[in-house]
This record gives structure tokens, C-alpha cells and sequence, in this order.
């Protein structure tokens, strides 16, 4: 059974990186029928797709971060990972990571999330 | 910038029926966004219901069904119980792998 767990630093200050690793077990992640993801929502609000990437190493960023945002992927670690550049106290949120099923084309495997607190 | 609307908020009684919808603030939705919705509880991540419009997810009781009504996605509860209670977001895929999410509605269950 495919599974996913966030890992990283739960405290970030302000303007610094956020970076955040997802480990795959239970199947690949060179697998052309997956894209993988990241997802946010702020405490009390709803969900953000933030950027996925494909094991070859394509990547698909929501515009309103692109400029910030790089998700990679290590095919040998079966592990993708998200950094944020210059975080902003807004930003605080549970990052989730998932896989973004292709043909038919939905999130189908989740991890349970991480908290990530923007803050000096 | 795509906007995907969705109710704030909904409430239904025990027993009840209840379509929930997904729009775009700029034209019309149909299966080539490949309509899917999740449910989340608190503290929960999203659990996945319906995809490709129409078509539950592992385990997603049959009271719960996807479609097209008129220019937007739908979510409908036949028989609402208790414990349907929760976020609902449906989320679209916009082609060329980017997708966004519905702001969601919340289902209070009274």
C-alpha cells in the first residue's frame, strides 16, 4: 500500500526557506502514471495546490508561487522535496504532499501533513 | 488567475439530501476538468471521494455521488449521517499538470 510522510524543520523564521522531503514507500516514485505534490492550508482555511513534478524531473508550479517554489525529485531516495524561498508569517500551514494520479487525474494517496510555523 | 468557487457553507439534516457544487468564476466546468472531491475532518487530511467526475474512490459509501449539473461539478449526499459532517473541496485539473482547489464548503449535519 502506497504511503507518504512529510519531514522537516517545523519552525522557520521569516524570509528564510522552508524545505520539506516526502518519502515514498509501498511503491515507486518512477512511475509514469503519477505526478507528485505538494499541498498547503493555512490554519482555518482551505487548501492551496502549491506544485507537483513528475519523476523525470518536469515541474508544475501554481503561478502565484513560481517564483519561490522548487520541488525536486531523488529517484534513488523514492523521495521529491519542496523549497519555499522568503516565507512570510502568512505562510504558516500544513504542508501536505500526495500523489496526483494521471489518466484518471486526482490526488489519490495523501500524507497525513506537517506543521509549519513561520515565525522569529 | 482560475477560480474555483464552491459554498462557504451548508447545512442539511440526518437524513437528508445535499449537492454541493464546483464552478469556475470564468466559464463552465465540465469532465475534461476531471472534477474530483475530497472530505476532510478536522485534523485530518483530505480524503479523496469522487474523481473523473463521477467515479467513488475506494471504500466511499454509494450515498455519496459526483456529476455535471448544468455549468458546474456536484457533489450529492443521499441520506446524510452524522458523520458527513465536514470541509468538502473539489479540486480541478487544468490540463498540462496544473490544478486548483475549490476555496471548500463547510457541511454542518443538524
Amino acid at each position: 500500500q502506497l504511503q507518504l510522510q512529510e519531514s522537516g524543520p517545523g519552525l522557520v523564521k521569516p524570509s528564510e526557506t522552508l524545505s520539506l522531503t516526502c518519502s515514498v514507500s509501498g511503491g515507486s516514485i518512477s512511475n509514469n502514471r503519477s505526478y507528485w505534490g505538494w499541498i498547503r492550508q493555512p490554519p482555518g482555511r482551505g487548501l492551496e495546490w502549491i506544485g507537483s513534478i513528475y519523476y523525470s524531473g518536469t515541474t508544475f508550479y501554481n503561478p502565484s508561487l513560481k517564483s519561490r517554489v522548487t520541488i525536486s525529485v531523488d529517484t534513488s531516495k523514492n523521495q521529491f522535496s519542496l523549497k519555499l524561498t522568503s516565507v512570510t508569517a502568512a505562510e504558516t500551514s500544513i504542508y501536505y504532499c500526495a500523489r496526483h494520479s494521471r489518466l484518471p487525474y486526482y490526488m489519490d494517496v495523501w500524507g497525513k501533513g506537517t506543521t509549519v510555523t513561520v515565525s522569529s | 488567475q482560475t477560480v474555483v468557487t464552491q459554498e462557504p457553507s451548508f447545512s442539511v439534516s440526518p437524513g437528508g439530501t445535499v449537492t454541493l457544487t464546483c464552478g469556475l468564476r470564468s466559464g463552465s466546468v465540465s469532465t475534461n476538468y476531471y472534477p474530483s472531491w475530497y472530505q476532510q475532518t478536522p485534523g485530518q487530511a483530505p480524503r479523496p471521494l469522487i474523481y473523473s467526475t463521477n467515479t467513488r474512490s475506494s471504500g466511499v459509501p454509494d450515498r455519496f455521488s459526483g456529476s455535471i449539473l448544468g455549468n458546474k461539478a456536484a457533489l450529492t449526499i443521499t441520506g446524510a449521517q452524522a458523520d458527513d459532517e465536514s470541509d468538502y473541496y473539489c479540486v480541478l485539473y487544468m490540463g498540462s499538470g496544473f490544478w486548483v482547489f475549490g476555496g471548500g464548503t463547510k457541511l454542518t449535519v443538524l
